[in-house]
């Protein structure tokens, strides 16, 4: 089946600093990627939908110039969340989706990053 | 708007079977997932409706029914580990996911 990896599996760093997550689609190239945050005990909330190519659409609310999205290849997006304050502290998921579709859900979810901000 | 309904939370006992009900109101319609969280982790795939009627993947089976807007997971056989969240996703028109606040389900000894 489909794979998407997540690097960092966990990060802890200060307040004030800027933190990159990657997204990677290990067997399939997905034109579209997304990228979710999760506090604890609430669902998933969907941030921005990254598409190869072209620039990543936000949710409202969602600031694109904190959280930098750059879907620069067909298996590798990032989420870069820029001067990183302690409520950005969350689990970030993102997820690939598969242009073949079919009954296996669509998207592919990577194993989550966990930040810590101090 | 779009709307996803789930019950947040429900206690099962081991051995059991236990019925998750999710109801929605979205624009369009590409087919309703259901996914398995456990703390800490990403959401992985149980089942994918896009008819209507049942469909049986080992102890786990999802209905949909579109003219109600309505579907559920059924889980026999309970074990411990099935303790976990199960979250309901819609896919609408512009086959985006419309997401339920999900249902955590405990399962007694």
């Amino acid at each position: 089946g489909a794979v998407v990896s997540q690097h960092p599996s966990w990060v802890i760093c200060k307040s004030g600093t800027s933190v990159k997550i990657e997204c990677r689609s290990l067997d399939f190239q997905a034109t579209t990627m997304f990228w979710y945050r999760q506090f604890p005990k609430q669902s998933l909330m969907l941030m921005a939908t990254s598409n190869e190519g072209s620039k990543a659409t936000y949710e409202q609310g969602v600031e694109k110039d904190k959280f930098l999205i750059n879907h620069a290849s067909l298996t590798l997006s990032t989420l870069t969340v820029t001067s990183a304050h302690p409520e950005d502290s969350s689990f970030y998921i993102c997820s690939a989706r598969d242009p073949a579709g079919g009954e296996n859900g669509w998207q592919f979810f990577g194993p989550g990053t966990r930040l810590t901000v101090l | 708007g779009q709307n996803i309904d789930q019950p947040t939370e429900m206690t099962a006992t081991e051995g059991a079977i236990v019925q998750i009900n999710c109801t929605y109101q979205t624009s369009g319609f590409n087919g309703l997932f259901w996914y398995q969280q456990h703390a800490g982790e990403a959401p992985t795939f149980l089942s994918y409706n896009v008819l209507d009627g049942l469909e049986e993947k080992g102890r786990f089976s999802s209905f949909l029914s579109r003219s109600k807007g309505y579907s559920y997971l059924l889980l026999k056989e309970l074990q411990m580990k099935d303790s976990a969240s199960y979250l309901c996703a819609v896919m609408d028109s512009n086959y985006q996911l419309i997401w339920g606040a999900g249902t955590k389900l405990i399962i007694k000894p």
